[in-house]
């Protein structure tokens, strides 16, 4: 149970922004919204995380709704090595970190 | 950044045999420590998680006798497959994160094949 909801596929064009939605309805006060990603074969690297504020980094950017019950993941410029699993992570504490199905996006040329 | 280096990335092992796969902490105190499994086309799953100095804490239906996890040091832990069989081949990933260090860094991941 990773408490997220994300869609099992999106396509994206290259040099197109790729926009992941993640629901997460049930979300606690404290509970902060991280997004992973796996490329093939690799273990996950880290892209941002926020808690109630919209957040950027070089990466990408990300939205959380105001009643924080969902976010999406921005990467402004897809290019094709952004094709990778993603993932949405709803963190509980320090010792909780489990990985729902996640968004596999393919940036098409 | 923090980095945590996982090895090795491959092995192969008969059936029958243990296999130890090592994950470090190279530049941060790694108090707590996971491990998934992943099998092809899926998700991660985490197996067990792990304290420095504790006995690590096995997710249901992962049996704590065959998947041995060490984390003895703050910079390492281990994780056996002892008495491998093939359906335990899998792809292995640790995470670390410790109390100065937000978020999860996860290891390279270790492809294991039991023949």
């Amino acid at each position: 149970d990773a408490k997220t909801t994300q869609p099992p596929s999106m396509d994206c064009a290259e040099g197109r922004a790729a926009n992941l939605p993640c629901n997460h309805s049930t979300i606690s006060g404290n509970e902060y919204v991280y997004w992973y990603r796996q490329i093939h074969s690799q273990g996950p690297q880290y892209i941002i995380h926020g808690l109630k504020n919209n957040e950027t980094n070089e990466m990408a950017s990300l939205i959380i709704t105001e009643d924080r019950k969902s976010s999406t993941l921005i990467l402004p410029h897809a290019t094709l090595r952004d094709t990778a699993v993603y993932y949405c992570i709803v963190r509980v504490g320090w010792n909780d970190m489990r990985f729902g199905a996640g968004t596999r996006l393919t940036v098409k040329p | 950044g923090a980095v945590v280096s996982q090895h090795p990335s491959r092995v192969i092992c008969k059936s029958g045999t243990s296999v130890k796969i090592e994950c470090r902490s190279l530049d941060f105190q790694a108090t707590t420590m996971f491990w998934y499994r992943q099998f092809p086309k899926q998700s991660l799953m985490l197996m067990a998680t792990s304290n420095e100095g504790s006995k690590a804490t096995y997710e249901q239906g992962v049996e704590k006798d065959k998947f041995l996890i060490n984390h003895a040091s703050l910079t390492l832990s281990t994780l056996t497959v002892t008495s491998a069989h093939p359906e335990d081949s899998s792809f292995y990933i640790c995470s670390a994160t410790g109390q100065d260090h937000y978020g999860y860094t996860f290891g390279s991941g270790t492809r294991l094949t039991v023949v």
